[in-house]
């Protein structure tokens, strides 16, 4: 099993629909969870943390957090072309370490 | 905001070259760095945590005396990649912590290595 989990997509969503991207992670013990975007050829920025069960809102981007089920999403709403990317569910173990997933490629059609 | 800064952007060499890449922080102190590699499609694998001061930590399978890295100050830290060969060639990506354990990291541009 993974550390972290995501489903590599491609995920494609209309523009102004409403993407959803879900992470699992194994480590029960995890506290701190990151969702960052990551443009072809760049290197990933972050777009949202959460440290606490349940939701975390931001513009149009709402993290949500659910510890029992080892689960954390990323909701963004009306979505835009320019939020077309690769989305990285990322972890913190031990020291500082992140464990990323491998990705969801999010395609938002004009 | 905090920055890091990785230079260079791009390097293309020959095989059996060293390259150094360099990563620094712009307006905050880091005892602490790390440097990940990324292959394409694939996601983003720590490669080793360096440390100021002391040696770095590598992770399982990433040889060290291949990768070297160097924390000489609270701001720079160096990966030299020795004696590059073609599979070595991949996007290597630095970042630093900027407050406590659990917050957000901020990454470096990256550096595109290609090795002929």
């Amino acid at each position: 099993q993974k550390e972290v989990e995501q489903n590599s997509g491609p995920l494609s969503v209309p523009e102004g629909a409403i993407a959803s991207l879900n992470c699992t992670y194994s480590d029960r013990g995890s506290q701190s969870f990151f969702w960052y975007r990551q443009y072809s050829g760049k290197s990933p920025e972050l777009i949202m943390f959460i440290y606490s069960n349940g939701d975390k809102e931001d513009g149009r981007f709402t993290a949500q957090l659910n510890k029992a089920s080892q689960y954390v999403s990323l909701l963004i709403r009306d979505s835009q072309p320019s939020d077309s990317a690769t989305y990285l569910c990322a972890v913190i173990q031990g020291a500082q370490k992140l464990v990323f997933g491998q990705g969801t490629r999010l395609t938002i059609n004009p | 905001g905090a920055v890091v800064s990785q230079h260079p952007s791009w390097v293309i060499c020959k095989s059996g070259t060293s390259v150094k890449i360099e990563c620094r922080s712009l307006d905050f102190q880091a005892t602490t760095m790390f440097w990940y590699r990324q292959f394409p499609k694939q996601s983003l694998m720590l490669m080793a945590t360096s440390n100021e001061g002391s040696k770095a930590t590598y992770e399982q399978g990433v040889e060290k005396d291949k990768f070297l890295i160097n924390h000489a100050s609270l701001t720079l830290s160096t990966l030299t990649v020795t004696s590059a060969h073609p599979e070595d060639s991949s996007f290597y990506i630095c970042s630093a912590p900027t407050g406590a354990s659990n917050q957000p990291q901020h990454f470096g541009d990256g550096t595109r290595l290609s090795i002929l």
